[in-house]
């Protein structure tokens, strides 16, 4: 099932800079997307989400952009922090199922 | 905050064996997931359960698989005779009825080691 994609394994990126999580999808019958973050031994945490109808959706640190023409959205998080260190996932929902990326390890340098 | 319970964190056993693991949603949920990660591949959907029935499964979910509500807040799923492909971290996740984002909440998973 490769419905969702995320390219990039692994980001690093310094402290107080921008990070950016890509995310691409194939199923032109999503109708919701999501983040979540995950550390390590625990369960997958919601972050944000959009609705396919918006383009962006922004809350606090954290801004997901849709391009649904391009079928891609990302994740912004500005300013990074060493928190924000984690595995992020990105979803999708068709039908009340989520599909998953295979998640972005992001490491916040100091 | 209320949270998904899973239990146990850790589970061993042998190929073969029955295992089952119980997760405990979130009280005034009233939908069920099971989803799994082998390590270094994705979380991957197993099944969904409404109003004490399956509504949907994938793939994995075969005839080995089962879940069951038994009591009205545990939600279990069994694996009857495991194999070592089954080696993975479970996740049970629920969400409520007026969660229309599809917004689950996923316990901490448990971790299932078959040798």
């Amino acid at each position: 099932d490769q419905q969702v994609k995320q390219n990039s394994p692994s980001l690093s990126v310094q402290e107080g800079r921008i990070s950016i999580l890509n995310c691409d999808y194939t199923n032109s019958m999503f109708d919701y997307f999501l983040w979540y973050k995950k550390y390590p031994a625990e369960g997958p945490t919601f972050l944000i989400s959009i609705s396919s109808i918006k383009d962006k959706n922004e809350d606090g640190r954290f801004t997901v952009f849709l391009n649904k023409s391009a079928k891609h959205l990302s994740l912004h998080i500005v300013p990074s922090q060493p928190g924000d260190s984690a595995v992020y996932f990105c979803a999708a929902v068709n039908d009340y199922k989520l599909s998953f990326g295979a998640g972005t390890t992001v490491t916040v340098r100091a | 905050e209320p949270e998904v319970t899973q239990t146990p964190s850790h589970q061993v056993t042998q190929m073969g064996q029955e295992v089952i693991l119980r997760c405990v949603p979130i009280s005034n949920h009233l939908y069920f997931y099971w989803y799994r990660q082998i390590l270094g591949q994705k979380v991957e959907f197993l099944v969904s359960f409404y109003n004490n029935e399956i509504s949907e499964k994938s793939e994995i979910f075969d005839d080995q698989f089962s879940v069951e509500r038994p009591d009205g807040s545990n939600f279990t799923l069994k694996i009857r005779s495991t194999k070592l492909e089954d080696s993975a971290m479970y996740f049970c996740a629920s969400r409520g009825i007026s969660d229309l984002n599809e917004k689950l909440l996923f316990g901490s998973g448990t971790q299932l080691s078959v040798l």
